[in-house]
Parts: C-alpha cells; structure tokens; sequence
C-alpha cells in the first residue's frame, strides 16, 4: 500500500523568504509519480509540481522545486521567494503507474507573511 | 464554465436522508475522478470514470455510496441513508484523458461541503 506523510501541519515564511514542505512516501513499486497541490481558501486543488520516480532530475516550475531524494523516499516542496498568494493548505501526493487513484498526504497549512 | 462546476456547494442533511451531489466536467473531459475530504485530512479517492463507465470504484467506503455518469459527462454521486460520519466536502476532479503517470492534469472543482446533522 501507498502511504504519504506531511509531518508538518503548519509552516510560516516571510514573504520573499524560501520555504520547504516536507512529504515522505512510502511504496513497494518501482514506478510511481510524486505531485504536490495546492489548495487555498476557495477550495480547488490546484497542480504545482510533478516527479516520475526514474527522472534524474528534480522538476522544477517557476518558483517551484521539487527535492527528489529517492533512497530516503522524500519529495519535499521548495517555494522559492515567497508571496503572499502563497498561503494555502500544501498536499503532496502519489500515484502508482497505470492506476489513476492518487493518494494524498495530510496536508500543510502555509501562511506567508508581510 | 471553463472549470469543474460542482453543486450544491454546500447541503446541510439529517441523518437518515439520502443526498446527491453534481459534478460537471471541463468539456470534452473523459476521465472523472471523485474525492473526499474530511476535517484535517487530506483526499481520499472514492472513485475513477473513464466515459461512462467505472473501471475503479475501490474508494467507495459502503453500498450506502454510489455514482454514476451519462453521456460521459455529468456525474452524480449519492449517499444513502447519510450518517454523521459521511459529513466532508465532496470534490471532484476531471482530465482530458486518463492521468498518465507523467501528467499531472486533474482540474478539480471547489468541492460540495455536506454536513450531516
């Protein structure tokens, strides 16, 4: 089974600053994808990030990093200068290739301020 | 629209009551996805369409649950007999094609709140 852990349920940052959200997984399988979403107040998931478990690379998007570290099984978010649209509920997740069902994590409540 | 429109956004029930909740898709979407989410804790999928049909439906957590969807578009999910532990908000989510393990395209709506009194 597929389990992610959030280990922090909330997390503060000045705008500007950089801040790093931590995700661990947990999963047998050799291929899997990592994604973490946002969520603000209205409700929606919003996609951020993607990694598939055999890029080399870490992914990156715009202000966005993904820290890939694959023998400890982490996925941990980088939000590099942060804003204040930044503050949001942070879920990272996972999906097994060729299954559609993603599993999520807790979640962390970011809130960046002035 | 040109998101994922979910109704009602919120519904307040008594326990006991049968309820439905409304997903329609991003237009042309073929895959649909629904989730719940209870206080403090992330998503937890119920169940996946592809057209019509519902190849995974491992999510649902009794027969109480169940959903459907016509004309690969429109889905509505229902609950039965509603207990006090059904109350979360209801998301939905839908995608262009099945989420190939390389995307990450799920374009969810802003959710139905249910409260089950």
């Amino acid at each position: 089974a597929q389990k992610i852990t959030q280990t922090q349920p909330g997390m503060f940052v000045q705008e500007k600053e950089a801040v790093t959200l931590d995700c661990t997984y947990d999963t047998s399988d050799q291929s899997y994808g990592l994604f973490w979403y946002k969520q603000p107040s209205s409700g929606e998931m919003i996609f951020l990030i993607y990694q598939g478990s055999y890029d080399e690379q870490n992914a990156t998007e715009g202000r966005y990093s993904l820290n890939f570290q694959k023998a400890r099984k982490s996925a941990n978010l980088v939000i590099s200068a942060s804003q204040l649209g930044d503050s949001a509920m942070y879920f990272c997740a996972m999906r097994k290739t060729g299954f559609q069902k993603l599993v999520f994590g807790t979640g962390t409540r970011l809130l960046v301020s002035p | 629209g040109a998101g994922v429109s979910q109704s009602p956004s919120n519904k307040v029930t008594e326990k006991g009551k049968d309820v439905e909740l409304r997903c329609d898709p991003i237009s042309g979407h073929t895959a649909l996805y629904w989730y719940r989410q209870s206080l403090g804790q992330g998503l937890e999928f119920l169940i996946y369409f592809q057209g019509n049909s519902a190849p995974d439906k491992s999510g649902l957590p009794s027969d109480r649950f169940s959903a459907e969807r016509t004309g690969g578009s429109v889905s509505t999910l229902t609950i039965q007999r509603t207990q006090q532990e059904d109350s979360a908000v209801y998301l939905c989510a839908s995608s262009l094609r099945p989420a190939r393990v390389s995307t990450g395209e799920l374009f969810f709506g802003e959710g139905s709140r249910l409260t089950v009194l």
